[in-house]
């Protein structure tokens, strides 16, 4: 089945300690997206890739790092976590590197609390 | 930049009764590409349309018909008939003609009410 995968769904962490969210594709798509969704704001676009070893910042990059090793994998690091980015998160991937035509899929989301 | 505008944040009606929902965007470009994602309580964001900017023929797809008008840069839904299964935040979205660049609307939260 094809879909986007994040890992983990749920998690609770403290300021300061270091997470990563992980994302993975199986549709061999070429761009990959993070964007976190907060009340109000609608989903705003942290990071994206627009292939292997090819990543750029979006809107609301301060905090987040991510890397593109790997066609389908696209982790999200939060290096220092603090509570301003308690949020839900989604991962989303599209088959082209641009262009614009084609639909992202998106992930399930992972609701991040950081007490 | 770009910019996708959802005056309505919450809507209320009662089952059967049409409902529509508004998008104005703001973009530079002259391509762009518009859709709208439902996103039901269970949380995830489900596809609905994508409308190229180069085409503004209305769309309709069972009860959801969507009216995409340029020259006032709206891109309103339609619900026909709501029912309950129909509760659910509704994003509006602008994508670049680049393609890289995905702006979400704030999203209307829908209620239908039995």
């Amino acid at each position: 089945e094809a879909q986007v995968t994040q890992n983990p769904r749920y998690l609770i962490t403290v300021t300061g300690k270091k997470l990563t969210v992980t994302c993975s594709q199986n549709m061999n798509h070429e761009y990959m997206s993070w964007y976190r969704q907060d009340p109000g704001l609608g989903l705003r676009q942290i990071y994206y890739s627009m292939n292997v070893e090819v990543t750029d910042k979006g809107d609301v990059p301060e905090g987040y790092k991510v890397s593109r090793k790997e066609k389908r994998n696209f982790p999200l690091i939060l290096e220092s976590p603090s509570p301003n980015q308690t949020s839900l998160y989604f991962c989303a991937s599209s088959p082209e590197r641009g262009g614009g035509t084609d639909t992202q899929y998106f992930g399930p989301g992972t609701r991040l609390t950081v007490l | 930049a770009q910019k996708v505008t959802q005056a309505q944040t919450e809507i209320s009606v009662v089952e059967k009764e049409d409902v529509t929902l508004d998008c104005v965007y703001e973009t530079r470009d002259t391509t762009y590409y518009l859709f709208w994602y439902k996103q039901p309580p269970s949380g995830e964001l489900v596809f609905l349309i994508r409308r190229n900017s180069f085409d503004e023929q209305n769309e309709i797809s069972g009860r959801y018909s969507w009216n995409f008008q340029k020259s006032t840069s709206s891109f309103n839904f339609t619900i026909t008939a709501s029912q309950v299964v129909d509760s659910a935040v509704y994003f509006c979205a602008l994508k670049n003609n680049a393609g890289n660049m995905l702006t979400f609307g704030g999203g209307t939260r829908l209620m239908v009410k039995p």
